[in-house]
Formats: structure tokens, sequence, C-alpha cells
């Protein structure tokens, strides 16, 4: 089975420009998460979804970051304009009924 | 909410060994506790969980046991090989709130 998909793996932008992230959930699971690795502040939530549906946005830094689940398979994360601190790894995570989540390969974002 | 604290950060043991992590957390309501394995280069992969009516968990040379009532629990690997070297994570979740991780500990098992 296909677990989480994340495109693309790497990306290098620079400061200023706009970065978009990709997500595709594992096929019938129906809450997805977004979560950014640093090394100094370890795994954050960022924002998840339930049904589509935005449930918790709260871990989202700035109004800069926006994230949109236009259906069960696709979600995006927007960062508009990128910053240099914004440098991490984001995953994308997806889970079905209960509260086990799956994880995908992650984005590692740098902004130069 | 829902705080989890893990330790060590740093993990060194001999190949053979065993290695213990710990977490504890402070929400009473909190019900499910699963640990994940981050590999390099890759996201974390869920190893084993334990839900708040079991003490102890175990699968092959893992296990996981908890205490409710101090709110702490732990992951015990046996038999420790070079390819246990990760970031290891544990959470807790309680409710209707997503996972709370801790700040993960890096195990490095030497040959």
């Amino acid at each position: 089975d296909a677990g989480v998909i994340q495109s693309p793996r790497h990306e290098v932008t620079e400061m200023g420009q706009e970065v978009t992230l990709r997500c595709k959930p594992i096929s019938g699971h129906n809450s997805l998460f977004w979560y950014r690795q640093t090394m100094m502040r370890g795994l954050e939530l960022l924002i998840y979804f339930n049904n589509n549906v935005p449930i918790d946005d709260s871990g989202m830094p700035e109004d800069r970051f926006s994230a949109k689940m236009p259906n069960a398979s696709f979600s995006t994360l927007k960062i508009q304009p990128s910053e240099p601190r914004d440098s991490a790894v984001y995953f994308c995570a997806s889970s079905l009924i209960g509260p086990e989540q799956y994880f995908g390969p992650g984005t590692r974002l740098t902004v130069t | 909410g829902e705080n989890v604290e893990q330790h060590p950060s740093t993990l060194s043991v001999q190949e053979g060994d065993s290695a213990v992590i710990k977490c504890t957390y402070s929400d009473s309501a909190s019900n499910y506790f699963p640990w994940y394995k981050q590999e390099l280069g890759k996201g974390p992969q869920l190893i084993i969980d334990i839900r708040s009516n079991v003490g102890e968990k175990k699968d092959q040379r893992i296990a996981v046991t908890l205490n409710k009532t101090a709110k702490h629990f732990s992951l015990h690997i046996t038999e420790t090989q070079p390819e246990d070297s990760a970031v290891y994570f544990c959470a807790g979740e309680g409710g209707n709130t997503p996972l709370v991780f801790g700040k993960g500990t890096r195990l490095s098992v030497i040959a």
C-alpha cells in the first residue's frame, strides 16, 4: 500500500519567494496533519484537518503560512513570503479513525 | 494542554545491551502513547503504542510500559543492534486532542 506521499522532497528557494508543499494522505484516511521539525523546537504541529475541514491552526506560526485541503486526497501548505527562519523539514501525516498517525517522508525546505 | 518530557536526549549503548527511554506526561486524560522511530532522512515511523488500559506491551525486542499513576511511560529495546540507531520520539494523546511529541532521543548502538 502506498503511504503518505509528499512533494517535493527538497526545496531550495530565496527569501521572499512563495513556497508550496504538497501532501497526499493514505487512501481512506480522514485526518491530516502538518508538522514542522527543527533541531531547536523538535516536532511542532502546525495545523490539522478532519474530513477536509481545518480543526486547529493554532500552531501556524504566522499569517505567512496557510494550508488547504480541497479534497480527501490532497493538501497544500503554502508559505508566502518565505524567510530563512522557515528552513526546516515539513512533515505531513494522516490517520484513520484512531489516534495512530502515519508520516510521510518529509520536505526539506531551505530558504536562503 | 498536554506536555510530554523525554529523557535522555542522547543515549549510547554497546551492541547487545538494552536501551531504555523514558517519558512523562502532564494530562491525566491522555490515554494513548505511541513511540516513533526516525531514521536519517526519513519520516517518523510508528513502532509500538500502548493504551491506558494496559500496563505493558511487547513486540519482539521492543516493549513499552505505562504507569498511569505516576504519568510516565518507557520504551525498552533489548539485544540492541546497529540498525536500532535512530531518533526515537514518544507522544501522548488524550481525548480529542492530537498527539503531543517529546523532543526525541538519539540512540547510537556501537558495534
